[in-house]
């Protein structure tokens, strides 16, 4: 069966630190992966997403970036987090066209 | 372009009542539609999806929805309402090349004894 993984669960950073959050699939190949942040008392805001290795999609402007250096993997990186960065980050994949999107555990991101 | 509005932000119901969630979308290509589950700190559970055929799906925790097209909506409804089905609930409609996710601002369901 297919699982994701993300971590780490929660972060503290200071603002102006660099970032990494990582996200793995397992158990499916070729996935659509997708990064969600979801602000406090909001809904889901799509930042990436990525229909293959090298393939990023940014849907939001914003100092935040997104690498899938391999095929299963997804890491959603900053240089220098701002303290509008806060909240918590979802990973999720989708096997495809009409597939629901399946989802981590999420990473709580505190910037101080 | 897609969007999703959820009527209710917050929806308090008695213990063994309807639960009854909705939601509305817009959508320029036949949708996917989508209910989630979201419990305190935790990622999002799928509940039901529609993409065709039948236009009443069952889910997961006895939840089913209803596609109505002429009506743009897709609301989620339980017959008797648990304490353990209190959370936040998320109605999103999918389209594009990738599929992506369009999802609606979330309710809060509290479940009274």
């Amino acid at each position: 069966s297919q699982t994701i993984h993300q971590w780490p669960a929660t972060l503290v950073q200071p603002v102006g630190s660099p970032l990494s959050l990582e996200c793995t699939v397992e158990g499916t190949s070729n996935p659509n992966l997708y990064w969600y942040r979801q602000a406090a008392g909001r809904g889901l805001q799509l930042l990436f997403y990525s229909i293959g290795i090298g393939q990023i999609s940014s849907e939001v402007p914003q100092n935040l970036s997104a690498s899938r250096p391999q095929d299963r993997q997804f890491i959603l990186s900053s240089k220098k987090l701002l303290l509008s960065d806060s909240g918590f980050y979802l990973c999720a994949w989708s096997g495809g066209d009409g597939q629901p999107q399946h989802f981590g555990d999420g990473t709580r991101l505190s910037i101080l | 372009a897609q969007s999703v509005t959820q009527l209710g932000s917050h929806v308090s119901v008695s213990e063994g009542a309807l639960v009854l969630l909705r939601c509305n979308y817009s959508s320029s290509v036949p949708p996917y539609l989508f209910w989630y589950v979201q419990y305190p700190n935790q990622g999002l559970q799928l509940l039901l999806k529609y993409t065709t055929g039948a236009t009443l799906v069952k889910g997961i925790n006895g939840f089913e929805a209803e596609f109505k097209k002429s009506e743009t909506s897709f609301h989620l409804t339980k017959p008797s309402a648990h304490m353990s089905d209190a959370a936040e609930y998320f109605c999103a409609v999918s389209s594009g090349s990738a599929r992506q996710l369009t999802f609606g601002s979330g309710t809060q369901l509290t479940v009274l004894p």
